[in-house]
Protein backbone atom coordinates (compact mmCIF):
# COMPACT_ATOMS: atom_id res chain seq x y z
CA UNK A 1 0.00 0.00 0.00
CA UNK A 2 1.83 2.72 -1.33
CA UNK A 3 -1.15 5.22 0.26
CA UNK A 4 -1.22 9.22 1.42
CA UNK A 5 -3.94 10.96 2.13
CA UNK A 6 -5.00 14.51 2.48
CA UNK A 7 -8.00 16.46 3.45
CA UNK A 8 -9.52 18.64 2.61
CA UNK A 9 -9.04 17.99 -1.33
CA UNK A 10 -10.40 21.34 -1.69
CA UNK A 11 -10.30 24.57 0.76
CA UNK A 12 -11.23 28.70 0.29
CA UNK A 13 -10.48 30.66 3.17
CA UNK A 14 -10.24 34.74 3.61
CA UNK A 15 -7.02 36.00 4.92
CA UNK A 16 -8.11 36.52 8.31
CA UNK A 17 -9.26 32.85 8.83
CA UNK A 18 -7.66 29.89 10.55
CA UNK A 19 -7.72 26.28 8.67
CA UNK A 20 -5.71 22.99 8.64
CA UNK A 21 -4.40 20.83 5.86
CA UNK A 22 -4.13 17.07 7.17
CA UNK A 23 -2.22 14.20 6.19
CA UNK A 24 -2.01 10.70 6.65
CA UNK A 25 -0.02 7.51 5.40
CA UNK A 26 -0.06 4.23 7.04
CA UNK A 27 3.47 2.85 5.44
CA UNK A 28 5.54 2.92 8.42
CA UNK A 29 7.42 6.15 7.17
CA UNK A 30 8.95 7.97 9.39
CA UNK A 31 9.77 11.54 7.21
CA UNK A 32 7.05 13.23 5.86
CA UNK A 33 6.94 16.86 3.75
CA UNK A 34 4.77 19.15 2.90
CA UNK A 35 5.43 20.44 -0.61
CA UNK A 36 4.06 24.02 -2.53
CA UNK A 37 3.17 23.92 -5.88
CA UNK A 38 1.86 27.20 -8.08
CA UNK A 39 0.40 26.51 -11.56
CA UNK A 40 2.12 25.54 -14.07
CA UNK A 41 5.41 25.29 -11.97
CA UNK A 42 7.39 22.10 -10.02
CA UNK A 43 6.40 21.63 -6.03
CA UNK A 44 8.55 23.66 -3.67
CA UNK A 45 9.87 22.18 -0.61
CA UNK A 46 8.38 23.67 2.35
CA UNK A 47 9.26 21.41 5.07
CA UNK A 48 10.65 18.29 6.14
CA UNK A 49 9.77 16.47 9.58
CA UNK A 50 12.10 13.06 10.18
CA UNK A 51 11.14 10.94 13.21
CA UNK A 52 8.10 13.51 14.32
CA UNK A 53 10.61 15.99 14.22
CA UNK A 54 11.09 19.61 12.28
CA UNK A 55 14.01 18.80 10.31
CA UNK A 56 14.14 21.29 7.36
CA UNK A 57 11.90 24.19 6.62
CA UNK A 58 12.61 26.00 3.90
CA UNK A 59 12.14 30.04 5.31
CA UNK A 60 8.72 29.32 4.77
CA UNK A 61 6.79 32.57 6.37
CA UNK A 62 5.59 31.50 9.75
CA UNK A 63 1.92 32.43 8.55
CA UNK A 64 2.24 28.24 7.75
CA UNK A 65 3.21 25.95 10.98
CA UNK A 66 3.13 22.33 10.58
CA UNK A 67 2.49 19.54 12.97
CA UNK A 68 3.72 16.05 13.32
CA UNK A 69 1.70 14.89 16.17
CA UNK A 70 2.52 11.16 15.31
CA UNK A 71 4.34 9.01 13.12
CA UNK A 72 1.43 8.75 10.42
CA UNK A 73 -0.32 12.42 10.62
CA UNK A 74 1.49 15.71 9.60
CA UNK A 75 -0.98 19.18 9.59
CA UNK A 76 -0.17 22.41 7.75
CA UNK A 77 -1.79 25.31 10.03
CA UNK A 78 -2.31 27.85 7.75
CA UNK A 79 -3.12 31.86 9.22
CA UNK A 80 -3.92 35.03 8.03
CA UNK A 81 -2.85 34.25 4.81
CA UNK A 82 -2.33 36.09 1.12
CA UNK A 83 -4.14 35.74 -1.94
CA UNK A 84 -0.62 34.80 -3.42
CA UNK A 85 -0.80 31.94 -1.14
CA UNK A 86 -3.24 30.26 -3.37
CA UNK A 87 -1.87 26.67 -5.14
CA UNK A 88 -2.01 23.31 -4.37
CA UNK A 89 -0.30 21.31 -1.25
CA UNK A 90 1.00 18.30 -1.42
CA UNK A 91 2.32 16.31 0.90
CA UNK A 92 4.57 13.13 0.75
CA UNK A 93 6.00 10.12 2.96
CA UNK A 94 9.45 8.40 2.75
CA UNK A 95 11.45 5.57 4.50
CA UNK A 96 14.35 8.41 6.71
CA UNK A 97 17.16 7.96 4.64
CA UNK A 98 15.44 6.31 1.74
CA UNK A 99 14.76 8.04 -1.10
CA UNK A 100 11.79 7.82 -2.71
CA UNK A 101 8.57 9.81 -1.95
CA UNK A 102 5.06 9.30 -2.53
CA UNK A 103 2.99 11.89 -2.76
CA UNK A 104 -0.93 12.42 -1.39
CA UNK A 105 -3.70 13.90 -3.63
CA UNK A 106 -2.87 17.34 -2.43
CA UNK A 107 -5.20 20.18 -1.38
CA UNK A 108 -5.98 22.77 -3.67
CA UNK A 109 -6.03 25.93 -1.38
CA UNK A 110 -7.73 28.79 -2.56
CA UNK A 111 -7.10 32.47 -0.34
CA UNK A 112 -9.78 34.93 -1.28
CA UNK B 1 23.48 23.51 -5.69
CA UNK B 2 21.58 20.71 -7.91
CA UNK B 3 19.45 21.73 -10.50
CA UNK B 4 16.88 19.36 -12.85
CA UNK B 5 16.24 20.86 -16.34
CA UNK B 6 13.75 19.61 -18.66
CA UNK B 7 14.22 21.16 -21.92
CA UNK B 8 10.91 20.02 -23.61
CA UNK B 9 7.70 22.26 -22.05
CA UNK B 10 5.23 20.27 -23.67
CA UNK B 11 5.02 17.66 -26.60
CA UNK B 12 1.67 16.45 -28.39
CA UNK B 13 1.75 13.24 -29.87
CA UNK B 14 -1.14 10.71 -31.38
CA UNK B 15 -1.78 7.70 -29.84
CA UNK B 16 0.77 4.61 -30.13
CA UNK B 17 3.44 7.22 -31.20
CA UNK B 18 6.46 6.82 -28.89
CA UNK B 19 7.14 9.52 -26.43
CA UNK B 20 10.96 10.46 -25.34
CA UNK B 21 10.89 13.10 -22.21
CA UNK B 22 15.06 14.82 -21.90
CA UNK B 23 16.18 15.48 -18.24
CA UNK B 24 19.68 17.02 -17.91
CA UNK B 25 20.77 17.62 -13.68
CA UNK B 26 23.67 18.56 -12.27
CA UNK B 27 24.92 17.88 -8.77
CA UNK B 28 28.34 17.45 -6.76
CA UNK B 29 27.19 14.63 -5.25
CA UNK B 30 28.91 11.59 -6.04
CA UNK B 31 25.97 9.82 -4.58
CA UNK B 32 22.30 10.63 -5.58
CA UNK B 33 19.33 9.32 -7.06
CA UNK B 34 17.07 10.63 -9.99
CA UNK B 35 13.31 9.98 -10.20
CA UNK B 36 10.60 10.59 -12.84
CA UNK B 37 6.94 11.06 -11.62
CA UNK B 38 3.70 12.07 -13.64
CA UNK B 39 1.19 13.99 -12.71
CA UNK B 40 -2.10 14.07 -14.38
CA UNK B 41 -4.70 16.59 -13.95
CA UNK B 42 -5.94 15.41 -10.73
CA UNK B 43 -3.03 16.54 -9.15
CA UNK B 44 -1.52 13.64 -7.60
CA UNK B 45 2.36 13.35 -8.31
CA UNK B 46 2.94 9.75 -9.02
CA UNK B 47 6.04 7.67 -8.46
CA UNK B 48 6.87 5.98 -12.07
CA UNK B 49 10.77 5.45 -11.98
CA UNK B 50 13.59 5.31 -9.83
CA UNK B 51 17.83 5.08 -10.39
CA UNK B 52 20.46 5.19 -8.56
CA UNK B 53 23.49 7.19 -9.74
CA UNK B 54 26.21 4.38 -9.11
CA UNK B 55 23.86 1.81 -11.42
CA UNK B 56 23.31 3.08 -15.35
CA UNK B 57 22.00 -0.17 -16.60
CA UNK B 58 19.16 1.10 -18.09
CA UNK B 59 16.03 -1.10 -18.18
CA UNK B 60 11.92 -1.30 -19.31
CA UNK B 61 9.19 -1.56 -17.48
CA UNK B 62 5.97 -2.51 -18.83
CA UNK B 63 5.58 0.65 -22.07
CA UNK B 64 8.34 2.65 -19.82
CA UNK B 65 11.75 2.67 -20.11
CA UNK B 66 15.32 5.06 -19.34
CA UNK B 67 18.30 5.50 -20.66
CA UNK B 68 20.50 6.80 -17.59
CA UNK B 69 24.01 8.67 -18.93
CA UNK B 70 25.94 9.68 -15.88
CA UNK B 71 28.68 10.86 -18.55
CA UNK B 72 26.51 13.27 -19.62
CA UNK B 73 24.82 14.07 -17.05
CA UNK B 74 21.32 12.94 -18.46
CA UNK B 75 18.47 10.88 -17.33
CA UNK B 76 15.87 10.53 -20.21
CA UNK B 77 12.59 8.48 -20.44
CA UNK B 78 10.86 6.83 -22.84
CA UNK B 79 7.05 5.91 -23.24
CA UNK B 80 6.25 3.44 -26.10
CA UNK B 81 3.18 3.29 -27.94
CA UNK B 82 1.16 6.09 -25.91
CA UNK B 83 -2.14 6.40 -24.57
CA UNK B 84 -5.00 8.89 -24.46
CA UNK B 85 -3.88 8.23 -20.54
CA UNK B 86 -0.63 8.94 -20.25
CA UNK B 87 -1.85 12.47 -21.00
CA UNK B 88 0.19 14.49 -18.25
CA UNK B 89 3.21 16.63 -16.50
CA UNK B 90 6.09 14.50 -16.03
CA UNK B 91 9.04 15.57 -13.82
CA UNK B 92 12.39 14.17 -13.44
CA UNK B 93 13.76 14.98 -10.04
CA UNK B 94 16.82 14.66 -8.07
CA UNK B 95 17.77 13.72 -4.64
CA UNK B 96 20.50 13.11 -2.48
CA UNK B 97 21.47 10.26 -0.45
CA UNK B 98 20.83 8.89 2.47
CA UNK B 99 19.95 11.82 4.37
CA UNK B 100 18.70 10.92 8.00
CA UNK B 101 16.94 14.36 8.08
CA UNK B 102 14.71 13.59 5.12
CA UNK B 103 15.78 14.44 1.34
CA UNK B 104 14.65 17.32 -0.71
CA UNK B 105 13.74 16.56 -3.87
CA UNK B 106 14.84 19.08 -6.95
CA UNK B 107 12.62 18.59 -9.74
CA UNK B 108 12.84 20.30 -13.29
CA UNK B 109 10.53 22.24 -14.70
CA UNK B 110 8.23 19.85 -15.97
CA UNK B 111 6.87 18.10 -19.66
CA UNK B 112 3.61 18.26 -20.21
CA UNK B 113 2.56 15.53 -23.14
CA UNK B 114 -0.53 16.02 -24.31
CA UNK B 115 -1.69 12.18 -26.14
CA UNK B 116 -4.42 12.81 -29.42
CA UNK B 117 -6.47 9.74 -29.99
Amino acid sequence: DTEVTQTPKHLVMGMTNKKSLKCEQHMGHRAMYWYKQKAKKPPELMFVYSYEKLSINESVPSRFSPECPNSSLLNLHLHALQPEDSALYLCASSQVGRETQYFGPGTRLLVL
Amino acid sequence: AQKVTQAQTEISVVEKEDVTLDCVYETRDTTYYLFWYKQPPSGELVFLIRRNSFDEQNEISGRYSWNFQKSTSSFNFTITASQVVDSAVYFCALSEAYKAAGNKLTFGGGTRVLVKP
